[in-house]
């Protein structure tokens, strides 16, 4: 099956610095999700994103199908911003099934 | 737009007994929904596959008799862990695919996870 592999596996950041994360793909994919998995266990679904770039507020996303990632930008993280990010795949003979990275696990302080 | 709700959010009871989790398409129709299992500090696995009026269909390793799928509307669908064991503590999340977007990809709708802890 498809690979989906996040980096990195751990971040700690000061509050108000930039990150990226990154999640590279095995195999060509039709559907990419990135989520951020609250401390309580809340998947919250950040961005749709097959393909090119979208934006929402502090956070923007890209992904370049021909080469296989996908990376998530946080800019001014605040402590909020906590918790674990998975980006998760697609593919086109999986049935709708998504595939998901083992994460990253950020943690933002004071 | 596009709420799945899932519950009990938590549910602790002792071992041997049988649970159920309710996973619902609040403001759509789910023609497909998933269950997923996740250990602690470990992603998210893909339990089974759950069609609306069909049978559910599981991945490798996970046990059709011990957990029990129900899918018997397109806004509701129900997973049962039957005689639980300790092993079974686990958190699970379910989704929720929107019928008739008119989108060839859709995304999926997540549900906030049950916490089940058998004692």
């Amino acid at each position: 099956g498809i690979q989906v592999e996040q980096s990195p596996p751990d971040l700690i950041l000061q509050e108000g610095a930039n990150s990226t994360l990154r999640c590279n793909f095995s195999d060509s994919v039709n559907n990419l999700q990135w989520f951020h998995q609250n401390p309580w266990g809340q998947l919250i679904n950040l961005f749709y994103i097959p393909s090119g770039t979208k934006q929402n507020g502090r956070l923007s996303a890209t992904t370049v199908a021909t080469e296989r990632y996908s990376l998530l930008y946080i800019s001014s993280s605040q402590t909020t911003d906590s918790g674990v990010y998975f980006c998760a795949v697609e593919q086109g003979t999986s049935g709708s099934r998504l595939t998901f990275g083992e994460g990253t696990q950020l943690t933002v302080n004071p | 737009g596009a709420v799945v709700s899932q519950h009990p959010s938590r549910v602790i009871c002792k071992s041997g007994t049988s649970v159920k989790i309710e996973c619902r398409s609040l403001d759509f129709q789910a023609t497909t929904m998933f269950w997923y299992r996740q250990f602690p500090k470990q992603s998210l696995m893909l339990m089974a596959t759950s069609n609306e009026g069909s049978k559910a269909t599981y991945e490798q390793g996970v046990e059709k008799d011990k957990f029990l799928i129900n899918h018997a509307s397109l806004t509701l669908s129900t997973l049962t862990v039957t005689s639980a064991h300790p092993e079974d503590s686990s958190f699970y999340i379910c989704s929720a695919l929107q019928r008739g977007t008119g989108l060839s990809v859709q995304p999926q709708h997540f549900g906030d996870g049950t916490r089940l802890s058998i004692l």
